[in-house]
Formats: C-alpha cells, structure tokens, sequence
C-alpha cells in the first residue's frame, strides 16, 4: 500500500527550514527517502530501519517512528540544491525482502 | 564497478508497435524494479523481481505489459500493441535485498 506523502508541494527561501512527512497504514519495518531532481533519475538519500535511530547527513536528516509508522524527513537551512521531488519508500513488517513502495513524492522548491 | 544501464535511452515508435526495454543492473543485485514516470509525475511501480521469488506484477497496468528476468540479471519490459498514453520514462532500478535501490537513467517512451 503507498505511503501518504504531506506536503506535496513546498517553496523555501535559501536558509529555511522544511518537514516532509511519510505515513502508513501498515506496520513497516523501514523507510526510505530518495531525492530526484528534475531531468535526472532519483538518488537515495537514507534507509531507517525498525529500532534504529535517527538518520542524517549534512543538514538533511530523518526520523522513524515505528509505533505511529510514520516518518519525518527534516532539512535545515535549505541549499538551492535542495531542490527536487523527494519520495518516501516504504517496507512492510512482512518478514523476508519486501518490496519497496513510494509515496507520490513531495515537489521542494529553494529559491534564493 | 558499473552502475545501472538501461538501454535505448530514447525510443520512438508509432502506435500499435510493440516494444523492448532493457535494463542491466548491478551485479549481485538480487532485487529489480520497473517504473513508469510521466512528466512531473511520481514513481508509478511497474513489477518487481527479488531473487528466484515469483515477480510481483501487480503494477502492470493492462495485459500489454510484460517483463522478464533472466539467469537474475537482465530485464526486458515488453509493451504490445503501444498506446500514446504509454508514452513517459521507465526507470529501472536494482538493490540488494531490500536496501539502497540503484537507478537507471531511464528510457523515454514517445509514442506517436
């Protein structure tokens, strides 16, 4: 089942702050985030798994809770390379490799 | 080593043709995806190939799509009788398990 992406648009000032938010309504055992700008294929960004902790690099980082099966993907000081359609993935709680489904994806925009 | 290849790159054809997709992934991917993505559009998931389990193809959206995995390595993406809503970029991406997927650069589909 998709996970539900919100917002699916966002228009930043260089040095704002954003929250992406992922849900599901099944229990996931881990969250993918992928950036994809425009003309190009998407680029991973970080996996959270279930009991793991929070995940970041740079100013970008993100968060897993399991209990609510949600994930948050926060960037700090938006960069104008920032900017692309960021996809949430999600794996089920199945047991066994499970296919990895995305969101429609949240469209952020960096401008100067 | 090489990253995920997908070939051609571009392709033209006119309705009712049939046509080939070709996807190499990473060696010792044991997981492959297909999606179909139209302009400003998100990752529609096509079918999904893990390991020697049988392919999930619950994303194929009519009976003209097809796709097959051989010796776990190449995929082709066989559309029959094309329409000009086939038209987009199918990208093909490939992990291990159910880690970091690996994008292709796509091919784009026009059909006219």
């Amino acid at each position: 089942q998709q996970p539900v992406q919100s917002p699916q648009a966002v228009i930043l000032r260089e040095g704002e702050d954003a929250v992406i938010n992922c849900s599901s309504s099944k229990a996931l055992y881990s969250v993918h985030w992928y950036r994809q700008k425009h003309g190009e294929a998407p680029v991973f960004l970080m996996i959270l798994l279930k009991g793991g902790e929070q995940k970041g690099h740079d100013k970008i980082s993100a968060s897993f809770n399991e209990k609510k099966q949600q994930s948050s993907l926060y960037l700090t000081a938006s960069q104008l390379s920032y900017s692309g359609t960021y996809f949430c993935g999600t794996e089920r709680n199945s047991g066994g490799y499970q296919k990895v489904t995305f969101g429609i994806g949240t469209k952020l925009q960096v401008i100067p | 080593g090489a990253g995920v290849s997908q070939s051609p790159s571009n392709k033209v054809t006119e309705k009712g043709k049939d046509v080939e997709l070709r996807c190499d992934p990473i060696s010792g991917h044991t997981a492959l995806y297909w999606y179909r993505q139209s302009l400003g559009q998100g990752l529609e998931f096509l079918i999904y190939f893990q390991g020697n389990s049988a392919p999930d193809k619950s994303g194929l959206p009519s009976d003209r799509f097809s796709a097959e995995r051989t010796g776990g390595s190449v995929s082709t993406l066989t559309i029959q009788r094309t329409q000009q809503e086939d038209s987009a970029v199918y990208l093909c991406a490939s992990s291990y398990g159910s880690n970091e997927q690996f994008f292709g650069p796509g091919t784009r589909l026009t059909v006219l």
